[in-house]
């Protein structure tokens, strides 16, 4: 069975730039979250969704949004992005909204 | 004030050794409680799940929850060196809409 599967796995951006990540749960899974995880520091939740309706929302700017599609995967956006937001973008996937979450490799994103 | 407080470490244990590791948090909305283990450059593996008070315990993983204090542990039995990495609490509730949020993490050394 196919872990969460993230893509692309590497990404260089120029401040200003836009950048979609996307993400494919579990096969099953219905919810997906997204964290961004900076070196030395645990994961930071970004976004919740469930059933393709954001859940829940952490303490990121406007310029972050996502969504989540009819079979269950789902994009990060993230616009006029800005150095500070180099970091490893992670999804994790669970089957409802409160069981136990598996996380993807992850996204690693750079800006400069 | 973190609403989740765990010691980075490091911690470095002779193997075999019994390895505590604990977290404290601040909001009592939070009822389930997650252990990760990351590796290096790879997303964060779940190593246990409990809800609200108790125990839990997986073959050399014991995880413990104490709502009443805000206070949760997970202990490793005879630690092996493949059990160095960084182990990251994580909780979930309704905080005014569901999100996880995670410890800092504690970076472990089992030595040969």
């Amino acid at each position: 069975d196919a872990g969460v599967t993230q893509s692309p796995t590497h990404l260089i951006k120029t401040r200003g730039q836009h950048v979609t990540l996307r993400c494919s749960p579990i096969s099953g899974h219905k919810s997906v979250s997204w964290y961004q995880q900076v070196l030395g520091q645990g994961p930071q939740f970004i976004f919740q969704y469930y059933e393709k309706e954001e859940r829940g929302r952490g303490n990121f700017p406007d310029r972050f949004s996502a969504r989540q599609f009819p079979n269950y995967s789902s994009e990060l956006n993230v616009n006029a992005l800005l150095l500070g937001d180099s970091a490893l973008y992670l999804c994790a996937s669970s089957l409802y909204a409160n069981t136990e979450a598996f996380f993807g490799q992850g996204t690693r994103l750079t800006v400069v | 004030q973190k609403e989740v407080e765990q010691d980075p470490g490091p911690l470095s244990v002779p193997e075999g050794a019994i390895v505590s590791l604990n977290c404290t948090y601040s909001n009592s909305a939070f009822q389930y409680f997650m252990w990760y283990r990351q590796y290096s450059r790879k997303g964060p593996e779940l190593l246990m799940y409990t809800y609200s008070s108790g125990n839990k315990e997986d073959g050399r993983f014991t995880a413990q929850v104490d709502k009443s204090s805000k206070y949760i542990s997970l202990f490793i039995r005879d630690s092996q060196p493949s059990d160095s990495a960084t182990y990251l609490c994580a909780m979930e509730g309704n905080t005014g809409g569901f999100k996880t949020i995670f410890g800092a993490g504690t970076r472990l050394f089992v030595k040969a």
